[in-house]
């Protein structure tokens, strides 16, 4: 069974860079599109943007000049970073693999909150 | 962008009864590019249904999905206690990957 895991640090500063990874154990990082969306609390998901296995990219409109998704097939990971953050960008931030077969976001992480607060 | 608008933003039912949540697009998503979520607190969504009408792998087929274009539809026939949940649709039919504000279904 495929796994993700999100992992950095749950406190950002504004202005700073936020950065978290995901680990995918279970199954390979091909020939997937892998994703990230957050979910401020309370509130509904946004999609960010997602990495294919072999680094092609794309990302929401509305954080493009901030988002930063890339690969690492080696490790079976793969990042995200959102530089310039405001207290707008805390959210619950999960990793998610999306599934041609299935046309939708087929596994995802756990989830975790990252604060943007000085 | 096309915006997804859900219906009703809460759900008040009890065990046993029909439930019917509805997903209306400002534009065309296509005959198939429409997802279904569901999310309990404290847990990451779980795909439900893909291209409008599939049910996921494990998925009971108390849940059912129709519609096409504009309007689409999620109906749980039976609601099981498990059922109560938040549940989101979501399109795919273009860029950016769009996700409804989400319908609560609680219990009454």
């Amino acid at each position: 069974q495929v796994q993700l895991q999100e992992s950095g640090p749950g406190l950002v500063r504004p202005s700073e860079t936020l950065s978290l990874t995901c680990t995918v154990s279970g199954g390979s990082i091909s020939p997937f599109y892998w994703n990230w969306i957050r979910q401020p609390p309370g509130k509904g998901l946004e999609w960010i943007g997602f990495t294919s296995y072999s680094g092609h990219t794309f990302y929401n409109p509305s954080l493009k000049s901030r988002v930063t998704i890339s690969v690492d097939t080696n490790n079976n990971q793969f990042s995200l970073n959102l530089k310039s953050v405001t207290a707008a960008d805390t959210a619950v931030y999960y990793c998610s693999r999306w599934t041609e077969d299935c046309q939708g976001f087929e596994f995802w992480g756990q989830g975790i909150l990252v604060t943007v607060s000085s | 962008e096309i915006v997804l608008t859900q219906s009703p933003g809460t759900l008040s039912l009890s065990p046993g009864e029909r439930a019917t949540l509805s997903c209306r697009a400002s534009q065309s998503v296509g005959s198939k590019y429409l997802t279904w979520y569901q999310q309990k607190p404290g847990q990451a969504p779980r795909l439900l249904m893909y291209s409008a009408s599939s049910r996921a792998t494990g998925i009971p087929d108390r849940f059912s999905g129709s519609g096409s274009g504009t309007d689409f539809t999620l109906t749980i026939s039976r609601l099981e206690p498990e059922d109560f949940a938040v549940y989101y649709c979501q399109h795919y039919h273009n860029s950016p990957l769009i996700f409804g504000g989400g319908t609560k279904v609680e219990i009454k």
